[in-house]
């Protein structure tokens, strides 16, 4: 059983269109993170929400954290070609802040 | 500054053999952290050191797995008999404190492939 269901599993779209990739589960998170791993190398954090609602940007990318803490999305605006790579999301459950959770990860291909 | 390294990048054994990954964290970090890719699976937790102490090795598959950190400072992973279905990416993880706040730091991983 998965804890953290992501969504898509992969995504192919033009450069400049807009993105959402989501981070579903049925279990309470004390914190999200998404990662961006690289062929070849390990996961590499972008952003982490520890509240209900947050919203955090990190340039064209816009992370969110669902209101009851299970779940989450990252939406890209304007893709470019750099954008491509694996996207994982994580949680740390409650009471279990140190072990990690992650999803399968989204692999986005921004075609030029 | 350094970041986490890990050795071998790959590893191709026969099934039956042994083999001994090893992971360098961040110096002064005290929390290290083995996780493990098997092909269209998530990432894995496999377990939790604290200085020298295993906090946590509850995401070990079996016996065959012996994970030790001797002198709190690098950690090896040895993993006798290796099996087929102990192929995959392990990665290790380095961390300051232990809390989800704590950016666990990634190293480039183990590819480890067992005929």
């Amino acid at each position: 059983t998965q804890l953290l269901e992501q969504s898509p599993q992969f995504l192919s779209i033009q450069e400049g269109e807009n993105l959402t990739v989501y981070c579903n589960s049925s279990s309470v998170f004390s914190s999200l993170q998404w990662y961006r791993q690289e062929p070849g190398e390990g996961p590499v954090l972008l952003v982490t929400v520890v509240t209900g609602g947050e919203v955090k940007k990190l340039k064209r990318l816009t992370f969110q954290f669902g209101d009851a803490r299970k779940d989450s999305s990252l939406h890209i605006t304007a893709a470019q070609p750099g954008d491509t790579g694996l996207y994982l999301c994580a949680g740390c459950r409650m009471n279990r802040d140190d072990k990690i959770i992650f999803g399968k990860g989204t692999r986005l291909h921004i075609l030029p | 500054e350094a970041g986490v390294t890990q050795f071998p990048s790959h590893s191709v054994i026969e099934k039956g053999q042994t083999v001994t990954l090893r992971c360098d964290p961040i110096s002064g970090h005290d929390n290290l952290y083995w996780y493990r890719r098997v092909m269209g699976k998530e990432i894995k937790f496999l377990l939790h050191f604290v200085k020298e102490s295993k906090q946590d090795e509850s995401g070990m598959p079996n016996n065959r797995f012996l994970a030790e950190r001797t002198g709190g400072t690098y950690s090896t992973l040895k993993v006798q008999p290796a099996e087929l279905e102990d192929s995959g990416v392990y990665f290790c993880a380095s961390s300051l404190g232990r809390t989800s706040y704590n950016e666990q730091f990634f190293g480039p991983g183990t590819r480890l492939t067992v005929l």
